[in-house]
């Protein structure tokens, strides 16, 4: 039931743009995004409500395609402090399940 | 400020020994959880606790163990059953899911990284 992440990693220069997708085997009703740091604790960005509804921190845009049981995030014009592992997280029982990750590497 | 404080930092153990990673909030949370991290790999759940003298096995319970006997405090014993300890570990708190109907954010420390000798 762990959600997938696709791609495994990206390389991207500054201000050029990057999509991670997080896809389900299952009905989702909510989908986290988490960054990670190298050597941090993972931070928060964003949840994706069915509905539509969303609650997040930072100027990052998401998608959560319900039938798909998929969501996608969206990195624009990229930034260094972009850098680290992107971790979704999807329901499970009573719990979070978080995807493999994406590593993010922004280079000047 | 509010937060979750996790130590220590960096901790080692020799083979054979037990050894307890403390993690406490003062956010008023309910909810608590431990994962497991191994370098490049995600995030699995070891325990959570939604409730105060209450907790369940995650996914890879086996050689953990885990208290609740506090709101504020849910310490982690890693003990000589677990095969394979070396990672770094990170504790998580978020408001209860059962109250809130949804999955709410979880609120990371900053982490233990166990090393066994």
């Amino acid at each position: 039931q762990q959600p997938v992440q696709s791609p495994q990693a990206v390389i991207l220069r500054e201000g050029e743009d990057a999509v991670i997708n997080c896809s389900s085997s299952k009905a989702l009703y909510s989908v986290h995004w988490y960054r990670q740091k190298h050597g941090e604790a993972p931070v928060f960005l964003m949840i994706l409500l069915k509905g539509g509804e969303q609650k997040g921190h930072e100027k990052i845009s998401a998608s959560f395609n319900e039938k798909k049981q998929q969501s996608s995030l969206y990195l624009t014009a990229s930034q260094l402090s972009y850098s680290g592992t992107y971790f979704c997280g999807t329901e499970g029982t009573d719990k979070l399940i978080f995807g493999t990750g994406t590593r993010l590497q922004v280079f000047p | 400020d509010g937060g979750i404080t996790q130590s220590p930092k960096y901790l080692f153990r020799k083979e054979g020994q037990n050894v307890t990673l403390s993690c406490e909030q003062n956010l008023n949370h309910d909810a608590m959880y431990w994962y497991r991290q191994d370098p490049g790999q995600g995030l699995r759940l070891i325990y959570y606790s939604q409730i105060v003298n209450d907790f369940q096995k995650g996914d890879i319970a086996e050689g953990y163990s885990v208290s609740r006997e506090k709101k504020e405090s849910f310490p982690l014993t890693v003990t000589s059953a677990q095969k394979n300890p070396t990672a770094f570990y990170l504790c998580a708190s978020s408001i209860s899911e059962l109250l809130a109907g949804v999955y709410n954010e979880q609120f990371f420390g900053p982490g233990t990284r166990l090393t066994v000798l």
